[in-house]
């Protein structure tokens, strides 16, 4: 069946660059989507791309998707501590019953 | 932010009580879901709804069930609670699923009941 995967944790020194892998099973997903995890709260969009894209951009963010190998990242320049939440993959997959599929999350970490 | 409130926040309850969890949402979308999230489990489909009286399974149904009987209402009850069912319960809504454009789909959440069953 459809899987995302992602790596549980990361952490990041202060104003470097974080990268978040996941990876996804279904060949056919029309989107995929990042959404961001604040402590104690629920889970907001942070950014999405189509299936046929390779790369979208927005301010600190570039999202980056090999869709040969079925990889998506997500880069976060100048990381701060702000950024410190759990990020969850998603993708929507193809087919007639399309449905959300959920990775298990990565906790990023940022230490000053 | 998106209009969605859960009743309530926090709960304890007992093994063999029932519970129910309500969740409300000002933005009239068609789609609703619940999800609970465990440690090392992320998020887990429990029920939604594409409709009022509308309802679906996830993949952890068992020992839940759900009702709409208004657009804006989405309620989650545990017949019988287990301590196996202690976790943070979020709602989510969007206007549609699957179909359209990425943000057609996009999910908005609310801000989750912490249960726990002793």
């Amino acid at each position: 069946g459809e899987d995302v995967e992602q790596s549980l944790f990361l952490s990041v020194r202060e104003g470097d660059s974080s990268v978040i892998n996941c990876t996804y099973t279904d060949s056919s997903s029309t989107y995929l989507y990042w959404y961001k995890q604040e402590p104690g709260a629920g889970l907001q969009l942070l950014t999405y791309i189509f299936s046929n894209m390779d790369m979208k951009q927005d301010q600190r963010l570039t999202v980056l998707l090999n869709k040969k190998d079925k990889h998506l990242s997500l880069r976060i320049a100048d990381t701060q501590t702000g950024d410190s939440a759990i990020y969850f993959c998603a993708e929507i997959t193809g087919g007639n019953n399309r449905k959300l599929i959920w990775g298990l999350g990565t906790s990023l970490a940022v230490n000053p | 932010d998106a209009g969605i409130t859960q009743s309530p926040r926090h709960k304890v309850t007992e093994t063999g009580t029932p519970v129910t969890l309500r969740c409300h949402q000002t933005e009239n979308h068609r789609y609703m879901y619940w999800y609970r999230q465990d440690p090392g489990h992320g998020l887990r489909l429990i029920h939604y709804s594409y409709g009022v009286k509308d309802t679906d399974k996830g993949e952890v149904s068992d020992g839940y069930s759900v009702s709409r009987s208004k657009t804006e209402d989405f309620l989650l009850t545990l017949e019988s609670a287990t301590s196996s069912q202690t976790s943070v319960y979020f709602c989510a809504i969007s206007p549609g699923q699957g179909t359209g454009q990425p943000l057609y789909n996009e999910q908005f959440f609310g801000p989750g009941t912490r249960l726990t069953v002793l």
